[in-house]
């Protein structure tokens, strides 16, 4: 059972596009993490949010907690944000993280 | 900007052998945390740390595993007898409290022969 769903799960897209990565949870959480991996395999937090949007340059991020559901927006995508985006909840009464599997970005120049 | 430093980067070892993974986490920080990702597979959360005590840890952190802050820098996750299906990628992460973002090492690649 996945406490965490991303999709896609592979994603393509032209540099330039708008990409959108979605993150559905089934837990009680007190927040939610979007994760970059990148091909070397380190990690980069990028989002830290437990309600309404977050910006961070190109990068938005917004959490629906009634709906228990996430988004992850890229505008303007660069060769460089190809990578794999990952969701991970931290569970409320708990300090346990639960991961989603990821979804792998590639933009094409 | 400080970040999470883990050695070695790569380790070999054989099946049965006792492993020790090192991380020197940010210093002002007080969360730690280790976390394991089997090739191929999602990241899996394995243990949690403040206070000098483990605050949590998942169904993975059996008695095979122990953490320790043997000193004011380091933090250390320690594999009795390592099998096969040990290895994986083990990253740290460090954070100021829980309510603040994670910063993760570059992580250990273990593996078990």
């Amino acid at each position: 059972k996945n406490e965490v769903e991303q999709s896609p799960q592979n994603l393509t897209a032209q540099e330039g596009e708008f990409i959108t990565i979605n993150c559905s949870y089934s837990v009680g959480i007190s927040a939610l993490h979007w994760l970059q991996q990148h091909p070397g395999g380190g990690i980069v937090s990028l989002f830290m949010l437990s309600s309404g949007k977050k910006k961070h340059g190109r990068l938005i991020a917004t959490i629906n907690i009634q709906e228990k559901h996430s988004s992850l927006h890229i505008t303007a995508s660069h060769p460089r944000d190809s990578a794999v985006y990952i969701c991970a909840v931290f569970k409320r009464f708990g300090n346990q993280f639960y991961f989603g599997t990821g979804t792998s970005l590639t933009v094409i120049p | 900007e400080p970040e999470v430093t883990q050695t070695p980067s790569h380790q070999v070892t054989q099946m049965g052998q006792e492993v020790i993974l090192r991380c020197v986490p940010i210093s002002n920080h007080l969360y730690f945390y280790w976390y394991r990702q089997i090739l191929g597979q999602k990241v899996e959360f394995l243990v949690s740390f403040y206070n000098n005590e483990i605050s949590e840890k998942s169904e993975i952190f059996d008695d095979q595993f122990s953490v320790e802050r043997p000193d004011g820098s380091n933090f250390t996750l320690k594999i009795r007898s390592t099998k096969l299906e040990d290895s994986a990628m083990y990253f740290c992460a460090s954070s100021m409290d829980g309510y603040q973002p994670q910063h993760f090492g570059d992580g250990t690649r273990l593996s078990i022969l």
